[in-house]
């Protein structure tokens, strides 16, 4: 069956460290993964995008790779702040033009 | 440019009624996604519309419609309501359909009782 997985439901890290979110995914074919950022009582944010062709995209402190051979993409928040904080979601766009969403991390910057 | 604005942003019904939830989409934007996010599910995608015609279907049962209108602005219709349909539910925007980027509005809360 189809699965999106991102590894854990919360991850607190230290104010100023690199947060590393991840995302599995088994039986999709992507033509592309996208990054969100959600806050509480809002809907999710684009943050960014890479193709299956791309290996790594990076938006300020933001980082995210993309490794269609495990079949995972791995998002950095360098430098992190408490504003960082939110749940963060990632999404696969196959070729049937569908999206699929993960279940999210919630990220905790701790001051 | 306002954003995507979603009404009511809360609504409190019990089992077996129906709803009808609207989305108004960024001005230019034509076309308009539906999803339903859960605590156990996740995001999951319901419908998309385009030029008023739904151009994509998700996995939901056929209590579950939508249509757009001329506008671009979209409804989405619950009918026979059931406490597991007790969702935040989001809508989407973008220029035309398959864009990379869309945007999500606020989203209307819904609680079944």
């Amino acid at each position: 069956s189809q699965k999106i997985e991102q590894n854990s439901e919360a991850l607190n890290i230290q104010e100023g460290k690199t947060a590393t979110l991840t995302c599995n995914y088994t039986n999709y074919s992507p033509a592309y993964l996208q990054w969100y950022r959600q806050d509480p009582g809002r809907g999710p944010v684009f943050l960014l995008l890479i193709r299956e062709n791309e290996k790594e995209k990076r938006k300020e402190r933001l980082k995210v790779t993309f490794d269609t051979t495990l079949k995972q993409s791995l998002f950095h928040i360098t430098a992190s702040q408490p504003a960082d904080s939110a749940t963060y979601l990632c999404a696969l766009k196959t070729g049937a033009n569908n999206l699929f969403f993960g279940t999210g991390t919630r990220l905790t910057v701790i001051p | 440019k306002a954003g995507v604005t979603q009404t009511p942003r809360y609504l409190i019904k019990t089992r077996g009624q129906q709803v009808t939830l609207s989305c108004s989409p960024i001005s230019g934007h034509r076309s308009v996604s539906w999803y339903q996010q859960t605590p156990g599910q996740g995001l999951q995608f319901l419908f998309e519309y385009f030029s008023e015609t739904q151009r994509n279907k998700g996995n939901f049962p056929g209590r579950f419609s939508g249509r757009q209108f001329s506008n671009s602005r979209s409804e989405m219709n619950v009918s026979t309501l059931e406490l597991g349909d007790s969702a935040l539910y989001l809508c989407a925007s973008s220029l035309v359909p398959g864009e990379d980027t869309q945007y999500f509005g606020p989203g209307t809360r819904l609680t079944v009782l």
